[in-house]
């Protein structure tokens, strides 16, 4: 247990649909991320939110949106994805000033049909 | 950003002997930390070494950076089966980004 957790654990949704993923962190830490992690390729970064703030958004298609309301939760909402975009996600958090460890969550495993 | 290159891909060992992983990196970094993930699951921090260190040890874990050579290593000693995961090396930039190697798939056998 991190004091990071994630919801839902598993997700299967067709191409139409929309569905949110939830992140909340019990740590008090001011930045939360959002990972992919698919089949044989490296984690890729998403989004960074540090106090709130967006920072990072690499180049992430629009069908995914981020959402930071409070620093102790994030979402992920989606839209119209693909079957490409089945894989792992996992949300982290940090303290940013600390220069230190980052605390992931257990992942959603997302399948897209 | 730039990606750690892990090698090898992946190890299977006894239980008992030890483990290596290795990761090597092109650019200058603030840190270089090593992660762990058990198959499906969220990844756990294990030792984080700063750029002006050389060695650091957390149990059973020994890691070394070499900035001359810009790389890294993980040694895992006595292992279990337990220790049975994917290891990552994170590299940490002056941005305080951290971006992932593609990992090392160790299997301990009983």
């Amino acid at each position: 247990e991190t004091g990071v957790t994630q919801t839902p654990r598993h997700l299967v949704m067709g191409m139409t649909n929309k569905k949110s993923l939830k992140c909340e962190q019990h740590l008090g830490h001011n930045a939360m991320y959002w990972y992919k992690q698919s089949a044989k390729k490296p984690l890729e970064l998403m989004f960074v939110y540090n106090f709130k703030e967006q920072t990072e958004n690499n180049s992430v298609p629009s069908r995914f949106s981020p959402e930071c309301p409070n620093s102790s939760h994030l979402f992920l909402h989606l839209h119209t994805l693909q079957p490409e975009d089945s894989a792992l996600y996992l949300c982290a958090s940090s303290q940013v000033e600390e220069q230190e460890t980052q605390y992931f969550g257990p992942g959603t495993r997302l399948l897209v049909l | 950003s730039q990606q750690g290159e892990e090698d090898p891909q992946a190890l299977s060992i006894q239980e008992g002997e030890n483990a290596t992983m290795n990761c090597s990196y092109k650019t200058s970094i603030n840190n270089l930390q090593w992660y762990r993930q058990n198959s499906g699951r969220g990844l756990v921090h294990l030792i984080l070494i700063r750029s002006n260190e050389r060695e650091k040890h957390s149990g059973r874990l020994r890691v070394t950076l070499d900035t001359s050579k810009k790389s890294s290593s993980l040694l895992i000693t006595a292992s279990r089966a337990a220790d049975t995961a994917s290891y990552f090396c994170a590299l940490e930039d002056a941005g305080n980004m951290l971006t992932f190697g593609g990992g090392t798939r160790l299997m301990v056998k009983p």
